[in-house]
């Protein structure tokens, strides 16, 4: 099955630096990658998701990237707020072959005012 | 996004006990429900995967005797702790997918779990 590895768990950036958080996929017909934001005691919610044919998304102070040949993607976080601290997760998931999601382990963001 | 819920958001049950936690979706028929767990600081553990109508696929290491899932309706799920037990303490979020093409997965609030 899919393996989902998510660097770094933990990172500390002043407010109004940028924030990136990396992920890495193992099964190459991964096809759609959400990134969710979870405060404490609260679900995931989802802030950005990529499919596989674009290579790039922008929302607003949030992008992802996506380097199908790496099978690597990143989520960065420009002008950091302290509202961003919270854990993100990424995961990956083959619409193809199940709906299973495939969840990396989490970083947890502090911005620091 | 889709509407879920999930009831009850938290509960504080004895060792031993059981403990029926609810997920419903309110605006889409769930065809698929995820059940995860997830311990402080970690990240969201699939426990099992059920199908409406049909007995619920666990993951590795998870006692299908002990969470007890039932997928009765397209808009109706439970996870059933059984004998629970402090190690059980968790926060269990549900996550139902239905049958339109869509990517995007929906979550429960979650329900926390403490068991005494």
């Amino acid at each position: 099955g899919e393996n989902v590895e998510q660097h770094p768990s933990t990172l500390s950036v002043q407010e109004g630096d940028s924030a990136v958080i990396k992920c890495t996929y193992s099964d190459s017909a991964s096809n759609y990658f959400p990134w969710y934001k979870q405060e404490l005691g609260k679900r995931p919610q989802l802030i950005i998701d990529i499919r596989s044919n674009v290579g790039e998304k922008k929302d607003q102070r949030i992008a992802v990237t996506l380097n199908k040949t790496a099978k690597h993607f990143s989520l960065h976080i420009t002008e950091t707020q302290p509202e961003d601290s919270a854990v993100y997760f990424c995961a990956a998931r083959n619409r193809i072959t199940g709906n299973q999601f495939y969840f990396g382990t989490g970083t947890s963001l502090t911005v620091i005012p | 996004g889709a509407v879920v819920s999930q009831h009850p958001s938290w509960v504080i049950c004895k060792s031993g006990t059981s403990v029926k936690i609810e997920c419903r979706s309110l605006d889409f028929q769930a065809t698929t429900m995820f059940w995860y767990r997830q311990f402080p600081k970690q990240s969201l553990m699939l426990m099992a995967t059920s199908n409406e109508g049909s007995k619920a696929t666990y993951e590795q290491g998870v006692e299908k005797d002990k969470f007890l899932i039932n997928h009765a309706s397209l808009t109706l799920s439970t996870l059933t702790v059984t004998s629970a037990h402090p190690e059980d303490s968790s926060f269990y979020i549900c996550s139902p997918i239905g049958t339109a093409e869509r990517d995007e997965q929906f979550f429960g609030p979650g329900t926390r779990l403490t068991v005494l």
